[in-house]
């Protein structure tokens, strides 16, 4: 059975520090998605990744992806308090899946950002 | 643009009852999906669906039903509501397969009794 796990599952920052949230799971696949979900609210897509050594930066955030490894990253730098929220990421199975997107999801990092 | 439109946002029911949580999609995605997620933890796939008349099982499906009988609707079904249903159901889409990009809505928060 594939395990997604993300740590920390609790992450409470200072504005202005750097951060990498951890993203293992244990099968084969070279596709990974990450989440943001505010309190209350629905989930928004943040990064895509679809092949090894993959990285994106949008903003403070940056994602990478290590598919040998079966490792992602989530990193912040320089956090603001506007980056608070619940961090999710989503291993997809769609390579063995018979032709759907079969997300399997990490039980989130609840991230706080104070002064 | 409306995206993925989900309802009720909130419902209560007692055990035993049954409801059916709306989806519409305005999207013209092929694929569509139920996930249910529980207090402190990630979505689990409940149905999902590549086309209209056409549905699967996912992780979760005991206690549930679905049906697609156009693009944009996918309506979920709960027959003989139990306490283990409360949870926040999502619905999702997708244009395929290979984008690998979900858009969800906003969630329905659904309490049984």
């Amino acid at each position: 059975e594939l395990k997604v796990e993300q740590n920390p599952l609790f992450l409470s920052m200072q504005e202005g520090k750097n951060y990498t949230i951890y993203c293992n799971y244990s099968t084969t696949s070279d596709r990974l998605y990450w989440y943001r979900q505010d309190p209350g609210k629905s989930l928004e897509s943040l990064f895509v990744l679809l092949s090894n050594g993959a990285v994106k930066q949008e903003g403070r955030l940056m994602a990478s992806l290590d598919t040998k490894a079966r490792l992602s990253t989530l990193h912040i730098t320089a956090a603001v308090h506007d980056l608070s929220a619940t961090y999710f990421c989503a291993v997809d199975l769609w390579a063995i899946s018979g032709g759907y997107n079969k997300l399997i999801f990490g039980a989130g990092t609840r991230l706080a950002v104070h002064p | 643009n409306a995206g993925v439109t989900q309802t009720p946002k909130f419902r209560i029911l007692k055990i035993g009852q049954s409801m059916t949580l709306q989806c519409t999609q305005d999207m013209n995605h092929n694929y569509m999906y139920w996930y249910r997620q529980d207090p402190g933890m990630g979505l689990k796939l409940i149905y999902y669906s590549v086309g209209a008349g056409i549905t699967d099982k996912g992780e979760v499906p005991n206690g549930y039903n679905v049906s697609r009988s156009t693009t944009e609707d996918f309506p979920l079904r709960l027959e003989l509501a139990a306490p283990s249903q409360t949870s926040v159901y999502f619905c999702a889409s997708s244009l395929d397969a290979n984008t690998g990009e979900l858009f969800f809505g906003e969630g329905s928060r659904l309490t049984v009794l």
